[in-house]
């Protein structure tokens, strides 16, 4: 069975701050992707990364897909209040569509 | 254009019960997925059907089926319904892999 870590669970910062969040897996995955939800909405795509090592930047997001394709990490720059949301990470098996999501971390930023 | 789009938003039913969701991909999309999220919680699999095919099926019991039309557009049945099938189901979309797409889903309250 495929498990996805996801840390922390909750972040809360002030806007302009970093944050990080990280997820965590023993399983290789195919592709992973990068989801922000928001209450009462389903999750909205925000990346997917392939290549083991991968660095994809989506305007002050930054994504990193580990070179054993075991991990990833989600890096938010100068945070602002419109960043509040639930993230999701999710991996994908080399078949099938099957996603396997993470807990989620739920980041509050503070104006 | 339009995104994935299900339907109803928001359901309440009582224990015993059925229920019939309902799903319609992004024009072009031949694969339609589903997911359980229990309040909390990250996405859990259940279904996926390409070409009105089943491909994958997650741990789910025979309680829960579905079926893809052949616009392409998808159900999602569930029998006897328990007070732990409370959730919000989302449908996701995708060309036939990835990246998917997610609807806003359907809140389903079991009383």
């Amino acid at each position: 069975t495929q498990l996805l870590e996801q840390s922390p669970q909750f972040l809360s910062i002030q806007e302009g701050e970093n944050l990080t969040v990280y997820c965590n897996s023993s399983s290789v995955f195919s592709s992973l992707q990068w989801y922000r939800q928001e209450p009462g909405e389903g999750p909205v795509l925000l990346v997917t990364v392939v290549t083991g090592g991968e660095v994809k930047k989506l305007k002050r997001l930054t994504f990193q897909f580990g070179d054993a394709r075991k991990d990833s990490s989600l890096h938010i720059t100068a945070a602002q209040p419109g960043d509040t949301g639930l993230y999701l990470c999710a991996g994908a098996p080399a078949a099938g569509n099957k996603l396997t999501f993470g807990g989620g971390t739920r980041v509050l930023v503070k104006p | 254009d339009a995104g994935v789009t299900q339907s109803p938003t928001h359901l309440i039913k009582t224990r015993g019960q059925h229920v019939t969701l309902r799903c319609s991909p992004i024009s072009g999309h031949k694969s339609v997925s589903w997911y359980q999220q229990v309040l909390g919680q990250g996405p859990q699999f259940i279904f996926q059907y390409y070409e009105k095919e089943e491909r994958g099926r997650g741990n789910f019991p025979d309680r829960f089926s579905a079926r893809q039309f052949p616009n392409y557009s998808s159900e999602l049945n569930v029998n006897a319904l328990l007070l732990g099938d409370s959730a919000l189901y989302l449908c996701a979309s995708s060309l036939g892999g990835q990246p998917q797409h997610f609807g806003d889903g359907t809140r389903l309250s079991i009383l």
